[in-house]
């Protein structure tokens, strides 16, 4: 089992551009997240969702959207890139609650 | 305030040391409760949960006080692997998010 896996590891847009983070596992899990963590604030979360064909907001959503059209797959999206969305982004599942989240290895992205 | 506080750090401490860290939320509904570890430049992996009565899992103890609000971890025997970010995470009360601290660094040295 590859487990969550993330695409790209890096990137670095200009503002304004658009792009997709892609987040996929293997394990059948119900739940998904996608996060940002930035030096001395710790993981924040975006969106979210607790099954195939729903999202939800979490405590940052501005600038950002999401898809969970298929279980295995969840996607984030920058419409219109900005600075201060510069930073390292996760995704996590886990199977029917958040307690044990099991994370992808991260995108690291720069917005210039 | 933030919803899960913890000192950043960094602790230093040779091996074998003993360190704690120290943990508090601030929201009185929060029910489930949680160590992750984090590595320089990785992905964060659940260490252990944190239950009411406190639990153990080898050389790591939890404790959980609901009254003042307040989490634990204890490393006994610290050992050089054990040199990460520790994150205090709790759920917001409900049962579809958790909320992570920003960490305690550990740099355990020779």
């Amino acid at each position: 089992n590859a487990g969550v896996t993330q695409t790209p590891k890096f990137r670095v847009l200009k503002t304004g551009q658009s792009m997709t983070l892609l987040c996929a596992q293997d394990m059948n899990h119900e739940y998904m997240y996608w996060y940002r963590q930035d030096p001395g604030m710790g993981l924040r979360l975006i969106h979210y969702s607790v099954g195939e064909g729903t999202t939800a907001k979490g405590e940052v959503p501005d600038g950002y959207n999401v898809s969970r059209l298929k279980k295995q797959n969840f996607l984030l999206g920058l419409e219109s890139a900005a600075p201060s969305q510069t930073s390292v982004y996760f995704c996590a599942s886990s199977y029917s609650t958040p307690w044990e989240q099991y994370f992808g290895p991260g995108t690291r992205l720069t917005v210039t | 305030r933030k919803e899960v506080e913890q000192d950043p750090g960094p602790f230093n401490v040779p091996e074998g040391a003993t360190v704690a860290f120290n943990c508090t939320y601030s929201n009185s509904a929060s029910q489930s409760f949680f160590w992750y570890r984090q590595d320089c430049r990785k992905e964060p992996k659940l260490l252990m949960s944190v239950y009411s009565s406190g639990n153990e899992d080898g050389r790591f103890t939890a404790q959980l006080n609901r009254a003042s609000q307040y989490i634990s971890l204890l490393i006994r025997d610290s050992k050089l692997s054990d040199s990460a970010t520790y994150l205090c995470v709790v759920n917001d009360g409900g049962y579809n998010k958790l909320i992570f601290g920003a960490g305690t660094r550990l740099a355990v040295h020779p």
